[in-house]
């Protein structure tokens, strides 16, 4: 068990739609990491926040958006679902920028 | 823009056997990463390289950093069946404080 929780485990919702995936993180870590894990597209870096604040951006779709809150759990957000979005979702978290993350068990998301 | 290439990415070996593999990168990194992930399962940190020349090993797994030719191997002695994961390294952080991760290693250790 790394420490990080992920909520929920899986998901299965209509194109169209929005869902929220929630992270919280390893106990005095300060960031959070999201990943979007699909067979084609391997590990893509979504977002990263430290200590509230946004860090750095990777490939993240408009459609999705992000944030961390005071008592540092972490929310993506996804909107208008596509079927493309079908994935398995990392969140992971560390106690600094760029120290060894660990992850959560991930969301598996299924678009139908 | 920071990349990381793994190779090979599918790997089937026999039990008994050592092999390699390797993470190249594109651009200066401080530190170097090895993740293992089970299929349908969370990634799992196996090693964290911070300099030049660095090597670590736990059990049948040893991972090395070569800074300069920036390549990092992670070489596998006497491969068990346990061993079946996929393998990722990643790089970080970069200047915009991202950790890349290559396409992962998938290692089939056949009994």
């Amino acid at each position: 068990d790394s420490g990080v929780t992920q909520t929920p485990k899986h998901l299965i919702t209509a194109t169209g739609q929005r869902v929220t995936l929630r992270c919280s993180p390893r106990s005095g870590d300060l960031s959070v990491y999201w990943y979007q894990q699909s067979l084609d597209q391997g590990l893509q870096f979504l977002i990263q926040y430290y200590n509230g604040e946004e860090r750095a951006k990777g490939n993240i779709l408009e459609r999705f958006s992000a944030q961390q809150f005071p008592d540092l759990h972490s929310e993506l957000n996804l909107s208008s679902l596509e079927l493309g979005d079908s994935a398995l979702y990392f969140c992971a978290s560390s106690d600094g920028v760029g120290t060894e993350a660990f992850f959560g068990q991930g969301t598996r998301l299924t678009v139908v | 823009e920071l990349k990381v290439e793994q190779n090979p990415l599918f790997l089937s070996m026999q039990e008994g056997k050592n092999y390699t593999i390797y993470c190249n990168y594109s651009t200066t990194s401080d530190r170097l990463y090895w993740y293992r992930q089970d299929p349908g399962k969370s990634l799992e940190s196996l090693f964290v390289l911070l300099s030049n020349g660095a090597v670590k090993q736990e059990g049948r797994l040893m991972a090395s950093l070569d800074t300069k030719a920036r390549l990092s191997t992670l070489h596998i002695t006497a491969a068990v069946h346990d061993l079946s994961a996929t393998y990722f390294c990643a790089v970080g952080p970069t200047r915009d404080d991202k950790i890349i991760f290559g396409k992962g290693t998938r290692l089939h250790i056949l009994p």
